[in-house]
């Protein structure tokens, strides 16, 4: 199907530790993964994606990777700060250019 | 450029009232989507819109949910009769013409209650 599989629902680090969030789809069709992070009450924000011609991205403290055969891919966060406390949703998206989300994970950064 | 304009920001409404939400794209852009979060959810893809064209609502309840996205003005998500499950968080996005899926671009979003 299309949906997106997302683990896990609630994760808590200690500052200056690194968060990994990963999500499954199944949809052979997908070329396209996102990452955004939502704050309380505000919009979600794109803060980096990959394509399915490539297999890691990097951006700072953020870096995404992606196993198109195993159809799996991965938000890895390094060192981080309460700043970066919020939800984080992957998706998917395809040649309907719609993307599809996962459930979200739930990121507590302790100071 | 301005973002992506949703309005209302909230909106109550009784139940059996009608609500009417807002969204105009960024400049430049002629795809608007269209979800809704519930509380402590994800986001759930409604419908998917170009100008005057429904290209995908695979995701609208079949019954008292309408978009639209006509030539001139902002996309309209139109519910009808509301009952207090469509209390929700509904969110507007857009993106420009492109020949492959790309960032979508949100709005603040519309909170809906229902009372």
């Amino acid at each position: 199907g299309e949906n997106v599989e997302q683990h896990p629902s609630t994760l808590s680090v200690q500052e200056g530790d690194s968060a990994v969030i990963k999500c499954t789809y199944s949809d052979s069709a997908s070329n396209y993964f996102p990452w955004y992070k939502q704050e309380l009450g505000k919009r979600p924000q794109l803060i980096i994606d990959i394509r399915s011609n490539v297999g890691e991205k990097k951006d700072q403290r953020i870096a995404v990777t992606l196993n198109k055969t195993a159809k799996h891919f991965s938000l890895h966060i390094t060192e981080t700060q309460p700043e970066d406390s919020a939800v984080y949703f992957c998706a998917r998206g395809d040649s309907s250019y719609k993307l599809i989300f996962g459930s979200g994970t739930r990121l507590l950064v302790r100071p | 450029n301005a973002g992506v304009m949703q309005n209302p920001r909230h909106l109550v409404r009784r139940r059996g009232q009608e609500a009417r939400l807002r969204c105009s794209p960024m400049k430049g852009h002629s795809h608007v989507y269209w979800y809704r979060q519930l509380p402590e959810e994800g986001l759930k893809f409604m419908v998917y819109l170009q100008k005057e064209n429904i290209i995908d609502e695979s995701g609208m309840p079949k019954e008292r949910f309408s978009a639209e996205f006509p030539k001139e003005g902002p996309s309209i998500l139109r519910i009808q009769q509301v009952v207090r499950g469509d209390s929700a968080a509904y969110f507007c996005a857009s993106s420009p013409p492109s020949g492959a899926p790309g960032e979508l671009f949100f709005g603040e979003g519309s909170r809906l209650t229902v009372l």
